[in-house]
């Protein structure tokens, strides 16, 4: 079945730079790859996703990059602000039957002001 | 806004003890699931419903968790005999029917086993 690295576990930087959190995937297969952002506190939801037939998706300060050769994709945050610290989450899906979510082992994002 | 809701939000029981968590989707979203989510990882799928159908529980622990939905609408995950070892959040989600589609999360319920 389909494996989820995430990297790094911890990450902090200051207000107004850039986060990068990276994930590599397993399965060749997996075309769906979502991003869960969560609060101290409260429910995971959804930031930004990316299916396989485009390489990069951006939402204003949220970019997710797609290498399906190297099997990996990247969330990166720009002109980060002190709303952003959270656990951040990477998934893709796994194909055959029922598809589902498997999810990386999140990222603690702390923006220092 | 339509959000998924669970009760209770927290529970503590003794090992041994059974526990039940409940989970009301958003109107119209015929998948569920429900997932582990224990202190410092990422969600783990736990079964997953297409109306009242399970179509996933490979993750489940059989012997001693059981999920239903009946009604195809809200559902029920049980533990019988609670371990310490099942300790964690328990998060349901739920999404519209076909494809690729966003996950809503509810709240969770906090489970700690003594």
């Amino acid at each position: 079945g389909e494996n989820v690295e995430q990297h790094p576990s911890t990450l902090s930087v200051q207000e107004g730079d850039s986060a990068v959190i990276k994930c590599t995937y397993s399965d060749s297969a997996s075309n769906y790859f979502p991003w869960y952002k969560q609060e101290l506190g409260k429910r995971p939801q959804l930031i930004i996703d990316i299916r396989s037939n485009v390489g990069e998706k951006k939402d204003q300060r949220i970019a997710v990059t797609l290498n399906k050769t190297a099997k990996h994709f990247s969330l990166h945050i720009t002109e980060t602000q002190p709303e952003d610290s959270a656990v951040y989450f990477c998934a893709a899906n796994q194909l055959g039957g029922a598809q589902k979510l498997v999810f990386g082992q999140g990222t603690r994002l702390t923006i220092n002001p | 806004e339509a959000e998924v809701a669970q009760s209770p939000r927290y529970k503590i029981t003794e090992k041994s003890q059974a526990v039940a968590f409940w989970c009301d989707p958003i109107s119209g979203h015929a998948t569920l699931y429900w997932y582990r989510q224990i202190l410092g990882q990422g969600p783990e799928l736990l079964v997953q419903f297409q109306d009242e159908s399970v179509v996933d529980d490979s993750q489940l622990p059989k012997d001693r968790f059981s999920a239903e939905r009946l009604k195809g609408v809200d559902s029920t995950l049980k533990i019988q005999p609670a371990e310490l070892g099942d300790s964690a959040m328990y998060l349901c989600a739920s999404s519209p029917t076909g494809g690729l589609r966003e996950q809503y999360f509810g709240p969770g319920t906090r489970l700690t086993v003594t």
